[in-house]
């Protein structure tokens, strides 16, 4: 069964940096792209992008570039979640979620969007 | 970016009720539309994609319908289980966007 793991919470200080690992296991990871998305304390989701699993190609949302860095290691099919200059607003939970693979209807091909999600990293930052 | 808009913000049901969630976006998306559910401290679960299609092993409660810029969610009869906040999602297009969700509690 397809299973996104992910690393326990983190506390941080301001300015310093975490990364939040997604361990994968039940599929192939390197055919299915992984998604990072995050939910502040009593908000909804929000999408900060994508990462091709095949080729290591992120894709930032805006206002997820520069501090924000999507890896992989595909040996043991983990993706990354790396934050630098942390700052008191990054305090959220941050969830991995797999990309689901296709259903093909009248001679295309789509993509079913996401289908399976991490349990959830709490990254709170506080002094 | 597409804005997509969830209505209501929350509903009180009771169990057995019928309850149907709407979600509007700002322009059109074909049927790029998915529906999550998420239960207070737990992840999100998937339950809908291309706005009809129920992820594997969702109940046949669920049932989403809509095309273009209106989508619904409905649950046919609400059970225990079924409260909690309920999120649409668009991905036709970058940035894909969620709705602000709609919180289903217990009447």
């Amino acid at each position: 069964q397809v299973q996104l793991v992910q690393s326990g919470s983190e506390l941080k200080k301001p300015g310093a940096s975490v990364k939040v690992s997604c361990k994968a296991s039940g599929y192939t990871f390197t055919s299915y792209a992984m998604n990072w998305v995050r939910q502040a304390p009593g908000q909804g989701l929000e999408w900060m992008g994508w990462i091709n699993t095949n080729t290591g190609n992120p894709t930032y949302a805006q206002g997820f570039t520069g501090r924000f860095v999507f890896s992989l290691d595909t040996s043991v099919s983990t993706a990354y979640l790396q934050i630098s200059s942390l700052k008191a607003e990054d305090t959220a939970v941050y969830y991995c979620a797999r990309e689901g693979g296709e259903y093909c209807s009248g001679g295309s091909c789509y993509t079913k969007g996401i289908d399976y999600w991490g349990q959830g990293t709490l990254v709170t930052v506080s002094s | 970016d597409i804005q997509m808009t969830q209505s209501p913000s929350s509903l009180s049901a009771s169990v057995g009720d019928r309850v149907t969630i709407t979600c509007r976006a700002s322009q059109g998306i074909s049927n790029y539309l998915a529906w999550f559910q998420q239960k207070p401290g737990k992840a999100p679960k998937s339950l809908i994609y291309a706005a009809s299609s129920l992820q594997s092993g969702v109940p046949s409660k669920f049932s989403g319908s809509g095309s273009g810029t209106d989508f619904t969610l409905t649950i046919s009869s609400l059970q225990p289980e079924d409260f909690a906040t309920y999120y649409c999602q668009q991905y036709n297009s970058y940035p894909i966007t969620f709705g602000g969700g709609t919180k289903v509690e217990i009447k």
